[in-house]
């Protein structure tokens, strides 16, 4: 079984301060983790999504994480945040080995502050 | 069109009506799923079809009926639905690899349901 945590609901952040969103998961194997962004009436699309590799990972908008295997974590940051990043984000994990369906968590709102 | 396109966007019924929502891939992807996004709740995955077939079906009330004619089309079929149904319904598409399931999945703008 595998799960995901994102323990913050609601980050309020200033315009062009970081920002670091929390994910914590749990799985009994090798994973591949994710992170989506969900716009206002829109559906989810992906920022960044780590496979294998390299531990940092790049997206899009400047956003970056990091895999942790051992905290097992995937923390998603950006260095300086812009009024257009008010969103949801949510991070997701997939177990490997066979077929296995993404488990997302509860999402996190950030909110930009001018 | 590009991406996952999902008709309607907004859908207000009755408890007694029948209606469908449609979902279409310009991905050429293999592997589509409906979702159900409700305020304050986790992402629920409704069902999911690879190659056609339909591999997960997560004790989905049968008043939800999906049906997937072709890889490029999924369809939710609703009827007789309840208050606590009003959620967004999203179609997302993925590619499956060899049966060792799919990386990153693209998702729909959603159809916002509200049942009356």
């Amino acid at each position: 079984a595998q799960s995901v945590t994102q323990l913050d609901s609601q980050v309020p952040v200033f315009e062009e301060a970081p920002v670091e969103l929390r994910c914590n998961y749990s799985s009994s194997v090798s994973v591949y983790l994710f992170w989506y962004v969900q716009y206002p009436n829109q559906g989810l699309q992906l920022l960044l999504k780590y496979l294998s590799g390299s531990t940092l990972v790049k997206g899009i908008n400047g956003f970056e994480a990091e895999f942790n295997k051992s905290q097992t974590s995937f923390h998603l940051r950006k260095p300086s945040v812009h009024i257009s990043d008010t969103a949801e984000y949510f991070c997701a994990v997939r177990s490997l080995g066979g077929y296995q369906k993404v488990t997302f968590g509860t999402g996190t709102k950030l909110q930009v502050i001018p | 069109e590009t991406g996952v396109t999902q008709t309607p966007r907004h859908l207000v019924m009755g408890m007694t009506n029948k209606k469908s929502l449609k979902c279409e891939q310009h991905l050429g992807h293999n592997a589509m799923y409906w979702y159900k996004q409700s305020a304050k709740k986790p992402l629920e995955l409704m069902f999911v079809y690879s190659l056609e077939e339909r591999v997960e079906n997560n004790s989905v009330p049968s008043r939800f009926s999906p049906e997937c004619p072709n890889s490029s089309h999924l369809f939710l079929h609703l009827h007789t639905l309840q208050p606590e149904d009003s959620a967004l319904y999203l179609c997302a598409s993925s590619q499956e690899l060899d049966g060792q399931g799919a990386y990153e999945q693209y998702f729909g703008p959603g159809t916002r349901l509200t049942v009356t």
